[in-house]
């Protein structure tokens, strides 16, 4: 499995733009990178996946570039509701099932 | 569509004594997994089940621990003679294929005295 490194935490100012990013050097030509995001006592919940160039969606935007060995999710104009941990994740997607979680990216919002 | 269902939420056992962790997957998925995370780090993966059968255990302790989804009924993650290093928050995820995309439920989270 590829191991993957980002930030322990970020802060933000609510309106900003915030970028997190997700190294994974050792990325298989298979894997595909997935973000999750937890609030305090609850579940994770799925964010966005790909596997190369740009993928957007109403929540974020994900960036690959050519060479895969890093990630950066971007999170349009953070409100306080975005406080959470983030977490990147990177394995293979209709295969083998588990996800391997790291201990993510804590992002606090601020006024 | 309600999401995926976990309970109790909350759970109080003493040292010895069994836990049971109850998931209902969302409706239509037939994949479950079930994941822990102690405090202040990242889930770690214990099984992958789909209807009565077990697909990954890697990630299960050897002894105490046993999961099951059978054809009807929730899945169930059983803790048996709990200790107090088992206090963690148990999740429970489903998907409708194997996939990258999970839906994870609340958690339960256990509390060994």
């Amino acid at each position: 499995l590829a191991k993957t490194t980002q930030p322990i935490s970020m802060d933000s100012y609510e309106g900003q733009e915030v970028n997190i990013t997700c190294s994974h050097n050792n990325i298989a030509t298979n894997d595909y990178i997935t973000w999750y995001q937890q609030f305090p006592s609850q579940g994770p919940r799925f964010i966005i996946q790909g596997y190369k160039t740009k993928v957007t969606n109403e929540v974020a935007s994900l960036f690959i570039p050519a060479d895969r060995k890093s990630s950066t999710l971007s999170l349009p104009r953070v409100s306080l509701s975005d406080t959470a941990v983030y977490y990147c994740l990177v394995g293979r997607t209709g295969t083998a099932s588990k996800l391997t979680f790291g201990t993510g990216t804590r992002l606090q919002v601020t006024l | 569509n309600a999401g995926v269902m976990q309970n109790p939420r909350h759970l109080v056992r003493r040292r010895g004594q069994e836990a049971r962790l109850r998931c209902s997957p969302m409706k239509g998925h037939s994949h479950v997994y079930w994941y822990r995370q102690l405090p202040e780090e990242g889930l770690k993966f214990m099984v992958y089940l789909q209807k009565e059968n077990i697909i990954d255990e890697s990630g299960m302790p050897k002894e105490r621990f046993s999961a099951e989804f059978p054809k009807e009924g929730p899945s169930i993650l059983r803790i048996q003679q709990v200790v107090r290093g088992d206090s963690a928050a148990y999740f429970c995820a489903s998907s409708p294929a194997v996939s990258n995309e999970q839906f994870f439920g609340p958690g339960t989270r256990l509390t060994v005295l």
